[in-house]
């Protein structure tokens, strides 16, 4: 079954900076990429998707890179504020409509 | 839209009894819903598929007569911890998506935090 792998456990960035997170997968059959935000008790809120059909996609501040070749996936924020602080999932998966095997997590903390 | 309503919120139950967790999609129907196990600080872990008028797929090592997943209805499934024990405390959320929401990404219901004394 699919594996996902997610580094770093823990970022802390200057408020202003950019932050980034990275995961690779095991089967190259995952097509579909999402990330999940999640702060403390709360549900995970989904901030951006890719599928393999594209490189990159990208949402203001946020972007996301994919390279299916090395089964890596990138997570990018740009000018980093307070409100980013929280901790990160990447996923992958056959597609939105199949399980998604979620990465260990990332926590993000923004410094002010 | 999308929503997806999970009840209750918190749970405290003595061991040895059996707590019962639902999932509700409010706005549409949810022809699959998936539930996830959450420990403090680490990721989710998904437990089982659940499809309805079927049996739940359970992952691995996941106990399906332990964890027994009921989805009756196209908007209603349930998660059912039997004979509970204090290492089932957790934090379980469960996600869905409906037959007209194929291309659309999975939405998670507020999870349950479940307290095993």
């Amino acid at each position: 079954g699919e594996n996902v792998e997610q580094h770093p456990s823990t970022l802390s960035v200057q408020e202003g900076d950019s932050a980034v997170i990275k995961c690779t997968y095991s089967d190259s059959a995952s097509n579909y990429f999402p990330w999940y935000k999640q702060e403390l008790g709360k549900r995970p809120q989904l901030i951006i998707d890719i599928r393999s059909n594209v490189g990159e996609k990208k949402d203001q501040r946020i972007a996301v890179t994919l390279n299916k070749t090395a089964k890596h996936f990138s997570l990018h924020i740009t000018e980093t504020q307070p409100e980013d602080s929280a901790v990160y999932f990447c996923a992958a998966g056959y597609s939105s409509a199949s399980k998604i095997i979620f990465g260990s997590g990332t926590r993000l903390s923004i410094r002010p | 839209g999308a929503v997806v309503s999970q009840h209750p919120s918190r749970v405290i139950c003595k061991s040895g009894t059996s707590v019962k967790i639902e999932c509700r999609s409010l706005d549409f129907q949810a022809t699959t819903m998936f539930w996830y196990r959450q420990f403090p600080k680490q990721s989710l872990m998904l437990m089982a598929t659940s499809n309805e008028g079927s049996k739940a797929t359970y992952e691995q090592g996941v106990e399906k007569d332990k964890f027994l997943i009921n989805h009756a209805s196209l908007t209603l499934s349930t998660l059912t911890v039997t004979s509970a024990h204090p290492e089932d405390s957790s934090f379980y959320i469960c996600s869905a998506r409906g037959s007209s929401l194929a291309a659309s990404p999975l939405h998670f219901g507020n999870g349950t935090r479940l307290t095993v004394t």
